[in-house]
């Protein structure tokens, strides 16, 4: 599958601890964003990377989360002690260079906060 | 990005069409309507955009009216697995020097019942 890939799929962690997710994008898409979905909303955008460079963040990316792309290739997003609000479905997305407004969705990582 | 008004549900019968209307009276000249569809416990997924003019595709059809200030996406034969929350999207359109995030807005639950 050459589809943009997620992992873990599914986390349950206690509160105040750390969590980490990691996001692999569609070969060659240098195009790489977070979103955050809680229950009967739509995905809310948290922020984007083009190549390594991390371009825009939203401010419901509080400090205690942070993301990465060292090499330009995958992502990683952590959140430092969680709390019971960060449970969600987070969702990366990909998209090539040249945007034409498609974006690549993997599956998810649904955090649940105990 | 111009803002989208969508019912919050509607319902279809399997075999018939679906119409899922999206009123986006802000719109402005250099902004594309965009559609994505979220089946559950999935991330979401591009379905078609267009400009002003109607579009089609292998899943849909994107009708824009003259004015661009609503539009409709038609699912011709509706099927089971077709049940899922629609997005309709305004954003400028791609480009090397765009972002190319999307702002989900709630969408419509569309559900295709037997």
């Amino acid at each position: 599958d050459t589809g943009v890939s997620q992992n873990p799929r599914h986390k349950i962690t206690k509160r105040g601890q750390n969590v980490t997710f990691r996001c692999d994008p569609i070969s060659e898409h240098n195009r790489l964003y977070w979103y955050r979905q809680t229950l009967g909303q739509g995905p809310e955008f948290l922020t984007y990377f083009q190549n390594e460079a991390q371009l825009e963040k939203s401010r419901l990316l509080s400090d205690r989360f942070s993301a990465e792309r060292p090499k330009g290739s995958f992502s990683t997003l952590e959140i430092q002690r969680t709390e019971q609000g960060d449970s969600a479905m987070y969702l990366c997305a990909s998209s090539p260079r040249v945007n034409t407004g498609e974006l690549f969705f993997g599956e998810g990582s649904r955090l649940t906060v105990l | 990005d111009a803002k989208t008004t969508q019912p919050t549900s509607m319902d279809c019968a399997e075999g018939r069409a679906a119409n899922l209307p999206c009123n986006h009276s802000t719109i402005s000249g250099n902004e594309y309507v965009y559609w994505y569809r979220q089946i559950h416990s999935q991330g979401p997924q591009y379905i078609i955009h267009g400009l002003k003019n109607n579009e089609t595709n292998e899943m849909a059809s994107l009708i824009i009216t003259e004015d661009r200030k609503s539009s409709t996406l038609i699912l011709p034969h509706a099927t089971l697995r077709d049940t899922a929350v629609y997005y309709c999207i305004v954003r400028h359109g791609g480009g090397s020097s765009n972002t190319g995030k999307l702002i989900f807005g709630q969408g419509t639950t569309l559900q295709v019942k037997p």
